[in-house]
């Protein structure tokens, strides 16, 4: 079953605005993963933040993480046409396994 | 980054066929690799853990005769879609998980879209 929520589902925004998606969970974790995924193609990743961590940086993107709140957000800065894709949160229950549990996802639609 | 090769990329096969989709760590060895299956503008949900050498750990509501799974070396696994009808027409996508030291990041193939008539 999903592990649970993101929003927005779908985000249409101009070139070189922010980008701020949501993700919520529902159980504890050891970490939470951002990937990317362009249309019809595999995932690519974004950056791991674990849960004793609260905010993690990777060149324009900015993840934090509220494990009271179980959410965490990615923010993209200054975005680009090429930064259409879909965004999936990932949470990862146990370091021993590996097992990805995915959120609904958040397209994103970047206006030349 | 570590390279994950799935094949194929795409294959549209006749109901009541069976279709084999082979993952492949190129350039790593993976103990473990995970299947999922995206329907369209859907997430990914997992169908499936396997474990090099050992059966598969299907998740619930997943039938593994339907679906089987074969991970016999450190760098294939295969899912094989037995007596395919049009509602197993999805993305299929396998990430796998480095051998020794995990790091916390999974490398996903490029997916295989089945399609049955």
């Amino acid at each position: 079953s999903q592990q649970g929520e993101e929003d927005p589902q779908a985000l249409s925004i101009q070139e070189g605005e922010n980008a701020t998606m949501n993700c919520s969970y529902k159980t504890s974790i050891n970490n939470l993963q951002w990937y990317r995924q362009n249309s019809g193609r595999g995932l690519v990743h974004l950056i791991l933040i674990r849960s004793n961590e609260r905010e993690k940086h990777s060149g324009r993107l900015r993840v934090t993480l509220d494990t009271s709140k179980k959410s965490s957000s990615l923010l993209i800065t200054a975005s680009r046409a090429a930064d259409t894709a879909s965004y999936f949160c990932a949470t990862v229950r146990s370091s021993n396994t590996g097992k990805l549990i995915f959120g609904q996802g958040t397209t994103l639609q970047v206006k030349p | 980054g570590a390279v994950v090769s799935q094949h194929p990329s795409r294959v549209i096969c006749k109901s009541g066929t069976s279709v084999k989709i082979e993952c492949r760590s190129l350039d790593f060895q993976a103990t473990t690799m995970f299947w999922y299956r995206q329907f369209p503008k859907q997430s990914l949900m997992l169908m499936a853990t396997s474990n090099e050498g050992s059966k598969a750990t299907y998740e619930q509501g997943v039938e593994k005769d339907k679906f089987l799974i074969n991970h016999a070396s450190l760098t294939l696994s295969t899912l094989t879609v037995t007596s395919a009808h049009p509602e197993d027409s999805s993305f299929y996508i396998c990430s796998a998980s480095r051998q020794g030291a995990w790091t916390g990041e999974l490398f996903f193939g490029e997916g295989s879209r089945l399609t049955v008539l």
